[in-house]
This record gives structure tokens, C-alpha cells and sequence, in this order.
């Protein structure tokens, strides 16, 4: 059973970067799957943000893409989201998720999440 | 992309049948059979209950299943059980912009 757990500050500034990292065990992410994230603001529906291959790959939310960077380090079995000039609309729990498909759609299933972390855009 | 669309809310009594609708478009859940139904309770992340329209991961009751007509994907769970009460979230593949992933606005499963 793959683990996944976010860390990151919960608190950024207006206009700063928020920054998230997804640490993954047992399993490698130099592996099959997709690796990616997924917001929820409080008391709303939920947001896919984007997703990376171990090859570099990746795919993001249209409406994000000109903000998030989405990276991996195989090396510590790690990956990161990185979202920039965040305003309190970016106010969510962030969830990191493994993604799988096949080469028709490689990432669109979310089949494992981590329990999320809570990040709070405030002055 | 808009958010493919969900009744805002569903309740059934313990042991009866509910159904949850998801709407999409001829680009998403029309053009694809790779819609996807999550659950999440309260204070906890959502967890994968069917995917590719029909199929259930291991673990996940029979009471679950899904379909697909058009471009309307259905959840159903019969023979409801306390525990079901949550809201449940469709999603589905699509290419409209680029290759992306998208969700319903979410359905809370009132067990009454």
C-alpha cells in the first residue's frame, strides 16, 4: 500500500510562492504512475492541479499552468508543487496523489491521496 | 473548462437504492469512458471508489457500481448503509485544452 504525506508551510503571503513537498513510501516514484496534486478549498469541491512522469512529463490544470511548476527527486523519493503570486484564492487543502491510466489517458485515475495539508494565503 | 455538473445533494434511507448523476460535455465524460467516482468523509481525503466508468478497485463493495450514457456518467449504491454518508465526486479525462483531469462540483449522500 503506497503511503503519501504532504508537508509545507500553512501559511503564505499574498503575491508569495506557496511550496509543498510529497513524500512517498514504500513505492519508488522512478516508477509507472503519475504523480501529482490536487486542491480543496474550505467547504468547496475539489480542484486537479496537475501531474509529472519520472521522465519529466507533465500536465497541468489549464486554468493554473501559467502558475505551477510541479517537480520530482527520485533521489529522495519526493515530489513538489510549486505555485507562484498566490492570492486568497489559492486558501485550500492541498492533497498529492499517485495517478494511473494507460496511454490513453495516462494519469486520470487518483487512486491513492495522502490526508492532505492546509495552506492559508494571509497577510 | 467548466466543472462537470452534480445534484448538490441525494438522501436515502438504510437499505434502499440512491443514484448520483454527473453531467459533462462531448469532450469529457462523453468522449471517453475514463470517469471516476471518489468518496470523502468528513476531515478525511477522498478515496477511489470506481474507475473507467464500471470498474471498482479491490476492496470496494459491490454496492457500488457506475455507468454511462452519453455524456452523463451515474453512480449507484444499493443497499445503503450509514456508513455511505459523504460526498461523493465524479471526475473525468479530457483533452478539450490540453490532456487534463476534472471534477464535479461534488454530491453530499444523505443517509436519513
Amino acid at each position: 500500500q503506497v503511503q503519501l504525506q504532504e508537508s509545507g508551510p500553512g501559511l503564505v503571503r499574498p503575491s508569495e510562492t506557496l511550496s509543498l513537498t510529497c513524500a512517498v513510501s514504500p513505492y519508488s516514484i522512478n516508477s509507472v504512475y503519475y504523480w501529482g496534486w490536487i486542491r480543496q478549498p474550505p467547504g468547496k469541491g475539489l480542484e486537479w492541479i496537475g501531474a509529472m512522469y519520472h521522465n519529466g512529463v507533465s500536465y497541468y490544470n489549464p486554468s493554473l499552468k501559467s502558475r505551477v511548476t510541479i517537480s520530482l527527486d527520485t533521489s529522495k523519493n519526493q515530489f513538489f508543487l510549486k505555485l507562484s503570486s498566490v492570492t486568497a484564492a489559492d486558501t485550500a487543502l492541498y492533497y498529492c496523489a499517485r495517478h494511473s491510466g494507460d496511454s490513453s489517458g495516462y494519469f486520470r485515475i487518483l487512486e491513492s491521496w495522502g490526508p492532505g495539508t492546509l495552506v492559508t494565503v494571509s497577510s | 473548462q467548466s466543472a462537470l455538473t452534480q445534484p448538490a445533494s441525494v438522501s436515502g434511507s438504510p437499505g434502499q437504492s440512491i443514484t448520483i448523476s454527473c453531467t459533462g460535455t462531448s469532450s469529457d465524460v462523453g468522449a471517453y469512458n475514463f470517469v471516476s467516482w471518489y468518496q470523502q468523509h468528513p476531515g478525511k481525503a477522498p478515496k477511489l471508489m470506481i474507475y473507467d466508468v464500471i470498474y471498482r478497485p479491490s476492496g470496494v463493495s459491490s454496492r457500488f457500481s457506475g455507468s454511462k450514457s452519453g455524456n452523463t456518467a451515474s453512480l449507484t449504491i444499493s443497499g445503503l448503509q450509514a456508513d455511505d454518508e459523504a460526498h461523493y465526486y465524479c471526475s473525468s479525462y479530457t483533452t478539450t485544452s490540453a490532456p487534463s483531469v476534472m471534477f464535479g462540483g461534488g454530491t453530499k449522500l444523505t443517509v436519513l
